[in-house]
């Protein structure tokens, strides 16, 4: 059973470009959760998907950020006209259901020059 | 304040030793806590996972909870170099998904 996987695994952007950073959940996990971890910074939870909903956003910066998970495919963060401050490690993890364990991917290191 | 404080070291001890890492936290409403496992460059692995106050115990790792002083403690006997790694506290409150982390201890077993 493969785990969670997100690709691309390094992104380098300019900034002002937008940025796609896409989760396939392990086989049966139907929720999905993003994670932005900052250079020495713990992970900081951002959104939390279930499949075509949007179950909790709190942690979303309130512009140029948006988070879907489709009935069919990944889930997908975008992120719009990146700014330096951007760069981070984006972790997507993903439970069979609520209140269950949460298992992570290994990250999506994004750098915006 | 933070939500949760975690020490981020690094902490450096020679192998066959025992850990201790801790988190405190102000939130009353974490119900469940955990503790992550991150090598360098990879995602998190969850370690550990406890419900109430007191210890649960797993091969060579115990945590501890102790909700009257909002503290969290991950105990590691006989480490081993490939412990090595960032350990992070997680609690999280009921009926809620989002985990909060801790920023990481930083560990290193010194062959």
């Amino acid at each position: 059973n493969a785990g969670v996987m997100q690709n691309p695994r390094h992104l380098v952007r300019r900034r002002g470009q937008e940025a796609r950073l896409r989760c396939s959940p392990m086989k049966g996990h139907s929720h999905v959760y993003w994670y932005r971890q900052l250079p020495e910074e713990g992970l900081k939870f951002m959104v939390y998907l279930q499949k075509e909903n949007i179950i909790d956003e709190s942690g979303m910066p309130k512009e140029r950020f948006s988070a879907e998970f489709p009935k069919e495919g990944p889930s997908i963060l975008r992120i719009q006209q990146v700014v330096r401050g951007d760069s981070a490690a984006y972790f997507c993890a993903s439970s069979p259901d609520r209140q269950e364990t949460q298992y992570f991917g290994p990250g999506t290191r994004l750098l915006v020059l | 304040q933070k939500e949760v404080e975690q020490d981020p070291g690094p902490l450096s001890v020679p192998e066959g030793a025992i850990v201790s890492l801790n988190c405190t936290y102000s939130n009353s409403a974490f119900q469940y806590f955990m503790w992550y496992r991150q090598y360098s460059r990879k995602g998190p692995e969850l370690l550990m996972y406890t419900y109430s106050s007191g210890n649960k115990e797993d091969g060579r790792f115990t945590a501890q909870v102790d909700k009257s002083s909002k503290y969290i403690s991950l105990f590691i006997r006989d480490s081993q170099p490939s412990d090595s790694a960032t350990y992070l506290c997680a609690p999280q409150e009921g009926g809620n998904e989002k985990l909060t982390f801790g920023t990481g201890t930083r560990l290193t077993i010194i062959p």
